[in-house]
């Protein structure tokens, strides 16, 4: 079973700073990597596909690269709605794994 | 509109058989690439894949929880539905369900259902 681990696990930023958030696979998962948001009390909501690809109504400030081990998802500038958990899937054989989450909140 | 709500109990005791059924509209699960998947969330963690069911049929689930789990289709119901044995207080939980494309990601979630197990 493939292991994701993300870091850091908070990221401390203020509005209009870059974030950088990592995921890295316990074995190569090529592009089949997805990130996603989470706001509390609320589902997850889709923002990466295909490693970098941008899910339908997603703005372009939210990026991502990456591929095999190594994945990373960029906010350009942090808007007050970023400030949320992320998390990163995988899928390899037909199987999903999520990562642990990394919670950006404002500093 | 693809759209996925989740409904069961609320409550369940220890060792009962948890049944869930997600109702969908927007998309057929007799579609080519189409899936529809479980995943949970227990509070203040993170999220947990359980299970995913193809549109031909195909069945996956996550190697800890195999024996315990279930997933099925209605087709012509638009519902799936996914069986959960020898429940425990640590299954509780939020479930999701989501719909699954050859993106291979989750696009669309319902809003979840949560279930405590409870004596």
């Amino acid at each position: 079973e493939i292991v994701l681990t993300q870091s850091p696990a908070t990221l401390s930023l203020s509005p209009g700073e870059r974030a950088t958030l990592s995921c890295r696979a316990s074995q190569s998962v090529s592009s089949y990597l997805a990130w996603y948001q989470q706001k509390p009390g609320q589902a997850p909501r889709l923002l990466i596909y295909g490693a970098s690809h941008r899910a339908t109504g997603i703005p372009a400030r939210f990026s991502g690269s990456g591929s095999g081990t190594d994945f990373t998802l960029t906010i350009s500038s942090l808007e007050p709605e970023d400030f949320a958990v992320y998390y990163c899937q995988q899928r390899n054989n037909w199987l999903f794994t999520f990562g642990p989450g990394t919670k950006v909140d404002i500093k | 509109q693809i759209t996925l709500k989740e409904s069961g109990p609320t409550l369940v005791k220890p060792t009962q058989t948890l049944t869930l059924t997600c109702t969908f509209s927007g998309f057929s699960l007799s579609t080519s690439g189409v899936g529809v998947g479980w995943i949970r969330q227990p509070p203040g963690k993170a999220l947990e894949w359980l299970a995913l069911i193809y549109w031909d049929d195909d069945k996956r689930y996550s190697p800890s929880l195999k024996s315990r789990l279930t997933i099925t289709k209605d087709t012509s119901k638009n519902q799936v539905v996914l069986t959960m044995t020898n429940m425990d207080p640590v299954d509780t939980a939020t479930y999701y369900c989501a719909h699954y494309t050859e993106t291979y990601s989750m696009d669309v979630w319902g809003q979840g259902t949560t279930v405590t197990v409870s004596s």
